[in-house]
Order: C-alpha cells, then structure tokens, then sequence
C-alpha cells in the first residue's frame, strides 16, 4: 500500500508555544488529507479535512485559529498547533487518500507533550 | 448519523483459538465498512472493507467480516490467532465526503 509520513514522531514544548506537525505523502498525490485527534484509550476523532490549494474544512468544536492546517501541495499538509497548553496533549494522526485506489492512508502519529 | 459500535473493549484469547471482535453499525442506508488495526508506533492499517458487493469479505492476515443487515452487524474473524494479531482493531463507518466515523476501539490480547 502506499506510505504516509509525519513529522516528528514525537514532540514535546512549554505552554504557549506553536507545534507544526507535516503529513506526507511519500508516492502518491492525494488532493485530500485528514487529521485526527485520538487521546490516550480512545478512538480517532477527526478534526479536520485538508483540501489542496483550499481552505481546510474543520468538524465542530474544533477551533480553526487554534489549529491551523495548510495544504500547499499535493504530497504536504501541516497541522500548527498554535499557542498549545497541556490539554492539546494528544496523538495526532494524518491520513492522505489516495484518488486511484478511493482509499485513506494512515501515518504512523505525532505525540504531542505540553508541560 | 451514522455511527458503529465495538461492543468489547478487551478480547482476550489464546493462541490458534479464533478470534471474535463484534461491530454493530447504524445507518439509514448500505454503508461502507471497513476495519482497521493499529498496532503501537505504526500506522492504522486497513484489514477490510465492505462497499455492498459481496457480504462476506476477506482481509489480510487470515481476517474476514460478514456484513448482516438483518443484525445490523459487520464482525471480524480469524479462525486461528497469533501472537502478531495483538493490537487494537477499529471498526469504522464511511458517512459520505470521504470521512471516517471510527468506533472505540477493540483491544485484542493473545496469550501464548
């Protein structure tokens, strides 16, 4: 299957400080990416859809100046976690679907740590 | 909306016994199906899905799922476990607009 990277794997910051997250896709274009929240035992949530060369789509409750997503090309999206605070602790999950085979790629997860 | 339901957190069981994780779905259509296993530090990887052509579907690793709209059920199998199957197993619904909506989560824990 095709392969979705992100970066880092795992981070860790102080309260008020900004987190980029980057979702690849490493051979294949996908016009469309997601992003997850899952907390410790508990399911993925989707937080938002990452449209290429558009704005994102969020899901409600989730604040859109808090998390910022940007689409700039085929194969990249980032997630800014923006002035974080202990409660955004959380696994982040990107997903890139890919058009030929109507199917989402997982990538492998970012811990997010907020002291 | 449409939602499913992993009726078991845990699911314990030993190895080359079979395996049993229940999902019950609800839908006011035929819904697309799929289940997903993570296991620690990798990425969800799908098993299977189901898209309404046949109801009883074959995944990798040995898995498969019967979609039964009468039970409103789409449970994965394995007739034998192994060690490797030790992970978690998301049951996941396709609302429409390419989303996922993913269950709970089932934990599958295999003793030697």
């Amino acid at each position: 299957g095709a392969v979705v990277s992100q970066h880092p794997s795992r981070v860790i910051c102080k309260s008020g400080t900004s987190v980029k997250i980057e979702c690849r896709s490493l051979d294949f274009q996908a016009t469309t990416m997601f992003w997850y929240r899952q907390f410790p035992k508990q399911s993925l949530m989707l937080m938002a859809t990452s449209n290429e060369g558009s704005k994102a789509t969020y899901e409600q409750g989730v604040e859109k100046d808090k998390f910022l997503i940007n689409h700039a090309s085929l194969t990249l999206s980032t997630l800014t976690v923006t002035s974080a605070h202990p409660e955004d602790s959380s696994f982040y999950i990107c997903s890139a679907r890919d058009q030929d085979w109507d199917e989402q790629f997982f990538g492998p997860g970012t811990r997010l740590t907020v002291l | 909306a449409q939602s499913v339901t992993q009726l078991d957190s845990h699911v314990s069981v030993s190895e080359g016994t079979p395996v049993l994780l229940r999902c019950n779905y609800s839908s006011s259509y035929s819904p697309s199906l799929f289940w997903y296993v993570q296991h620690p530090n990798k990425g969800l990887q799908l098993l299977l899905k189901y898209t309404s052509a046949a109801t009883l579907v074959k995944g990798i690793n040995g898995f498969e799922a019967e979609f039964k709209k009468s039970e409103t059920s789409f449970h994965l199998t394995k007739p034998s476990a192994h060690m490797s199957d030790a992970a978690e197993y998301f049951c996941v619904v396709n609302p429409g607009f390419q989303k996922l909506v993913f269950g709970t989560g089932t934990r599958l824990l295999v003793s030697p």
